[in-house]
């Protein structure tokens, strides 16, 4: 089954605190996994995708294929992370699935 | 930067009648999608469109939904006789599967509110 699971729904952080956004996937195949990122009263759109293996505004992400996971890390939190964070999967068959979401909640 | 445009922002219809969803994807895309997020769910893949003809849709996707190409720009998504459990965030989505950049463009959305 294709599957991506992100356990929480809601991370709160203190400013300048590591941030780590889990994601575990399930995929029969190479997968191709990105974060997604919607900020308040804007459009999702793509924060970073693993084939690349850059970081954008601080964060990064490695696929793990033993343990099934794509996290998303930051090592110090910024106000401006706040959002709702989305994991997904690209499929051969171009479907994009997206897990539930996490959203980041940056504390002052 | 190029982007993808849905129209309206909000659209507010009575049960049982029909809307239309509106998006012009990026100009030298060729795949297109449709999704909705319900309020509280995750985003779920609805259609994908190539060529002129759909090239995959998921359960949801049932006969009271459709989507078309009329005029070469546009990509609309139909829902026939709408439900109230038809409420939902709709995102379209468009990307150029030619290049390897697996990358989708996605609108900001339709807030669909069935009463």
């Amino acid at each position: 089954a294709q599957r991506v699971t992100q356990p929480e729904k809601l991370l709160s952080v203190f400013k300048g605190a590591p941030v780590e956004l889990k994601c575990n996937y399930s995929y029969s195949g190479s997968p191709e996994l990105f974060w997604y990122v919607q900020y308040s009263r804007q459009r999702l759109q793509l924060l970073l995708r693993h084939i690349s293996r850059e970081s954008i505004k601080g964060f990064t992400a490695d696929l793990n294929k033993g343990e099934t996971s794509f996290h998303l890390k930051k090592p110090f939190a910024q106000e401006e992370d706040s959002a709702m964070y989305y994991c997904a999967l690209s499929t051969r068959d171009d479907k994009i699935i997206f897990g539930k979401g996490t959203r980041l909640h940056i504390l002052p | 930067e190029p982007e993808v445009t849905q129209t309206p922002s909000h659209q507010v219809t009575q049960m049982g009648q029909e809307v239309i969803l509106r998006c012009v994807p990026i100009s030298n895309h060729l795949y297109f999608y449709w999704y909705r997020q319900i309020l509280g769910q995750k985003v779920e893949f609805l259609v994908s469109f190539y060529n002129n003809e759909i090239s995959e849709k998921s359960e949801i996707f049932d006969d009271q939904f459709s989507v078309e190409r009329p005029d070469g720009s546009n990509f609309t998504l139909k829902i026939r006789s709408t439900k109230l459990e038809d409420s939902a965030m709709y995102f379209c989505a468009s990307n150029h599967r030619l290049q390897a950049d697996t990358e989708a463009f996605f609108g900001q959305g339709t807030r669909l509110t069935v009463v």
